[in-house]
């Protein structure tokens, strides 16, 4: 069992480009969350699966925040024409269908949108 | 709006003394209460989660909820300098989504 990865661990670019991360969770953790962070304030909820399906996406999220979670594996969370208010860390985490409901979180995604 | 509330601080505190840490949640219909730690630079890690309303005690650390205050607190005895990291209060609310507050900043003193 390796953990919650999360690629890539940095990126940069340029406002309006488009750009997309991955998560790769505990293998057999049915749900998977996506945060956002950014400096001094806790993760801000984005969205969550169970297995495949999206459960729950944030009001706050714009349009151009998409997810998906193929197959009930991986996860992808694509950002469509970046804006600098944008730039944070990205973190991505599983939990067990059952258990204490505790998240495993990622190393996280830090994107700077210039 | 499911919110979740914490003092910022920094909440200082000398080695060796008790660190008590505050969160407050607004929506009543919450289960579960978890305790995150995260140092800088960091992802967060579960310290400690707790369920029924009362005390919880694991080594150092004793969560406390009051369901009818909306009210969690995390007691960290004998603070070390170790433990000087942003703890995070988490509320699982009754969709299956974990709502975070905005974390207190603690400084334990040598």
């Amino acid at each position: 069992d390796t953990g919650v990865s999360q690629n890539p661990r940095h990126k940069i670019t340029k406002r309006g480009q488009n750009v997309t991360f991955r998560c790769d969770p505990i293998s057999e953790h049915n749900r998977l969350y996506w945060y956002r962070q950014t400096l001094g304030q806790g993760p801000e909820f984005l969205t969550y699966f169970q297995n495949e399906a999206q459960l729950e996406k944030s009001r706050l999220l714009s349009d151009r925040f998409s997810a998906e979670r193929p197959k009930g594996s991986f996860s992808t969370l694509e950002i469509q024409r970046t804006e600098q208010g944008d730039s944070a860390m990205y973190l991505c985490a599983s939990s067990p269908l059952a258990g204490t409901g505790e998240l495993f979180f990622g190393e996280g995604s830090r994107l700077t949108v210039l | 709006q499911k919110e979740v509330e914490q003092n910022s601080g920094p909440l200082s505190v000398p080695e060796g003394a008790i660190a008590s840490l505050n969160c407050t949640y607004s929506d009543r219909g919450s289960q579960s209460f978890f305790w995150y730690r995260q140092y800088s630079g960091k992802s967060p890690e579960l310290i400690m989660f707790i369920y029924s309303n009362g005390d919880k005690e694991d080594g150092r650390f004793t969560a406390q909820l009051n369901k009818a205050s909306q009210y969690v607190s995390l007691l960290i005895r004998d603070s070390q300098p170790s433990d000087s990291a942003t703890y995070l209060c988490a509320v699982l609310t009754y969709g299956q989504n974990f709502v975070f507050g905005p974390g207190t900043r603690l400084s334990v003193l040598p």
